[in-house]
């Protein structure tokens, strides 16, 4: 089945500094989607790229989504305390309404 | 509005017990998810309905478990002779077509 890898898994910047998570699929997505679960809470939408090497700013976020439509970046500029969670990558293939996610890359942004 | 209600938020059972967990959708969503999130994990699918019906239940691990939707809005997800393997937090979601997930808070299930 379908298969979502994200790295890495965890993630310690000092505020201020760059922050990319990374996104592989095993098969050829027709969608991806970026999620945010915050310290006990649960995943909130972020965004969602569709077309082939797409890219979307959000403030201090940008989104990519590659070429072959198999992966996909998130990079955050200059972090803040308030980014501080689990950044999850969520996929699907075709016609499926299943939304594959990955494994999340969990970010610690110390002060 | 309302977002996506699940209850209970915390479940406590012992092994072998059933157990049912509810899920209330943001109205007019006609797509409902059930997913289960293991501590550091990602969400893993398990079911999917469009309306009434189950679209794909695909994810469901086992024979244990069963999920309905009667009217096509309030979800149950049923489970079976739970085990301690089953412990998880279970996440509900609901969308419009072709739109992004609404979770809920999840419902804390712990079997002892």
């Amino acid at each position: 089945g379908q298969q979502v890898m994200q790295i890495p898994q965890y993630q310690h910047v000092q505020e201020g500094e760059d922050f990319t998570t990374y996104c592989n699929s095993s098969t050829t997505l027709s969608n991806i989607q970026w999620y945010k679960q915050r310290p006990g809470g649960h995943p909130v939408f972020l965004i969602q790229l569709v077309k082939s090497g797409e890219v979307k700013k959000q403030k201090r976020l940008t989104f990519q989504f590659g070429e072959a439509k198999k992966n996909s970046s998130l990079h955050i500029t200059a972090t803040q305390t308030t980014d501080v969670g689990t950044y999850f990558c969520a996929g699907r293939t075709g016609s499926a309404r299943q939304l594959t996610f990955g494994s999340g890359t969990q970010l610690t942004v110390l002060p | 509005g309302a977002g996506v209600s699940q209850t209970p938020s915390n479940k406590v059972t012992e092994k072998g017990k059933y157990v049912e967990l509810r899920c209330d959708p943001i109205s007019g969503h006609t797509a409902l998810y059930w997913y289960r999130q293991s501590l550091g994990q990602g969400p893993e699918f398990l079911i999917y309905f469009q309306g009434t019906g189950a679209a794909d239940d695909s994810g469901l691990p086992n024979d244990r478990f069963f999920a309905v939707r009667p009217e096509g809005s309030v979800s149950t997800l049923k489970i079976q002779r739970t085990e301690r393997g089953d412990s998880a937090v279970y996440l509900c979601a609901s969308s419009l077509p072709h739109s992004p997930l609404h979770f809920g808070n999840g419902t804390r299930l712990t079997v002892t």
